[in-house]
């Protein structure tokens, strides 16, 4: 089972809003409503940010967002603050006997 | 707060067997509403899910692995364990062990995780 394909790095300047591309297949993101987005500062326990595609857990900023488009996941964050700078990842149950793929991941680097 | 942690060695030899536990507290690992697995990501590589183990016992392993690796629970000590075998130089990752709920596919509580080098 491939992984699915971020782009490995976006930038943006404190208050603009940059999104993060995830790319699968029928079989995972595009057959799948188990779309999830997690944040990870290096040297911590990754944060989830977003699942079942757009839904915010409790505690996780408005400012993040999701959605998904055919075989595309999409993570929105606007209002770039320097504190988002990290890497973010994408994850999605798959109907393969896999059950789980991750993206590569992207690095978010605030200007 | 849920709270996980891995241990084990940092250091196995190639042939060995890696061993890790991840001690889980501010909650209990006996709720049936959730999963609790094994990812790992090597050097400069993505996310990899290893395997998915049920508070009774079910387990539920990446094909890619399978044959190499047993997920265990103890439910008394609150805590799972990965036993990953015949380990070689691509097995060197970070290890992470985290929850997955059982009814939107999330991994909601994570460790912080812990480096693993396969080495003579």
């Amino acid at each position: 089972q491939s992984a699915l394909t971020q782009p490995a790095s976006v930038s943006g300047s404190p208050g603009q809003s940059i999104t993060i591309s995830c790319s699968g297949s029928n079989s995972d993101i595009g057959g799948s409503t188990f779309v999830s987005w997690y944040q990870h500062h290096p040297g911590k326990a990754p944060k989830v940010l977003i699942y079942d595609v757009s839904n915010r857990p409790s505690g996780v900023s408005n400012r993040f967002s999701g959605s998904k488009s055919g075989n595309t996941a999409s993570l929105t964050i606007s209002g770039l603050q320097a504190e988002d700078e990290a890497d973010y990842f994408c994850s999605s149950y798959t109907s393969s006997t896999v059950y789980y793929v991750f993206g590569t991941g992207t690095k978010v680097t605030v200007l | 707060q849920l709270q996980l942690q891995e241990s084990g060695p940092g250091l196995v030899k190639p042939s060995e067997t890696l061993s890790l536990t991840c001690s889980v507290s501010g909650g209990s690992i006996g709720t049936s509403s959730y999963y609790w697995g094994w990812i790992r990501q090597p050097p400069e590589k993505g996310l990899e899910w290893i395997g998915s183990i049920f508070h009774r016992g079910d387990t539920y392993y990446n094909p890619s692995l399978k044959g190499r690796v047993t997920i265990s629970v103890d439910t008394s000590k609150n805590e799972f364990s990965l036993k990953l075998s015949s380990e070689t130089a691509a097995d060197t990752a970070v290890y992470y062990c985290a929850r997955n709920h059982a009814y939107t596919s999330t991994w909601d509580y994570w460790g912080q995780g812990a480096l693993v080098t396969v080495s003579p």
